[in-house]
């Protein structure tokens, strides 16, 4: 069965400090593949994804995401994070049917 | 973005009673729904598809006689839990495509529901 793999449960960092966060799937096809964030007390919204063509894609606010296809990896990445990308991030997979599988999610706490 | 509107957000129960959450696509038509249930520090799973007209797809595990799935119009699917016990107590999220098919289009998701069974 299809299973998406969120390397870390917890993140802190400082402002301005780099972030990247790991995402890895298990599937041998096709896939397109999501970061979701969901802001405390806010719903789930899209950050990125990645259907094809250029496997660097960038999102909202700053976040990118590269596509390394022989690691099934789709990690995401932010140059200088701020207080208010506090968050919880989830990486998903679609594998071209309806269903969208999610990692467990990783929480980020930016420090001021 | 669309809109996916979830109801309520926080209900509390009493062991062995039924609870009625709804989801509804506020500006745009749903043929298809997700509902997932997310335990603390855990992913979303998925537990069912909801489709309008016809009969929810459920996965394995999840109990289709305890977790109803009404899927009644192109903007409201409903999730009821049956006969709840304190072990069903979770979050359930729902989500929703814009737009038909299968494949990789955005999902929305509505802000979640949190039950209680006490």
């Amino acid at each position: 069965a299809q299973s998406v793999s969120q390397h870390n449960h917890h993140v802190i960092l400082s402002e301005a400090a780099s972030l990247e966060l790991g995402c890895n799937y298990s599937y041998g096809g096709t896939v397109n593949l999501f970061w979701y964030v969901q802001y405390p007390g806010q719903h789930l919204q899209l950050l990125l994804k990645y259907f094809s063509g250029d496997p660097l894609v960038k999102g909202i606010k700053g976040f990118e995401a590269e596509f390394i296809k022989s690691k099934f990896s789709f990690n995401l990445r932010k140059p200088s994070v701020q207080w208010s990308d506090t968050a919880e991030y989830f990486c998903a997979v679609n594998t071209g049917g309806f269903k969208t599988i999610f990692g467990a999610g990783t929480r980020l706490f930016v420090k001021a | 973005g669309a809109v996916v509107s979830q109801h309520p957000s926080w209900v509390i129960c009493k062991s062995g009673t039924s609870v009625k959450i709804e989801c509804r696509s506020l500006d745009f038509q749903a043929t298809t729904m997700f509902w997932y249930r997310q335990f603390p520090k855990q992913s979303l799973m998925l537990m069912a598809t909801s489709n309008e007209g016809s009969k929810a797809t459920y996965e394995q595990g999840v109990e289709k006689d305890k977790f109803l799935i009404n899927h009644a119009s192109l903007t409201l699917s409903t999730l009821t839990v049956t006969s709840a016990h304190p072990e069903d107590s979770s979050f359930y999220i729902c989500s929703a495509r814009v737009g038909g098919g299968a494949g990789g289009t955005e999902a929305f998701f509505g802000q979640g529901t949190r039950l209680t069974v006490v």
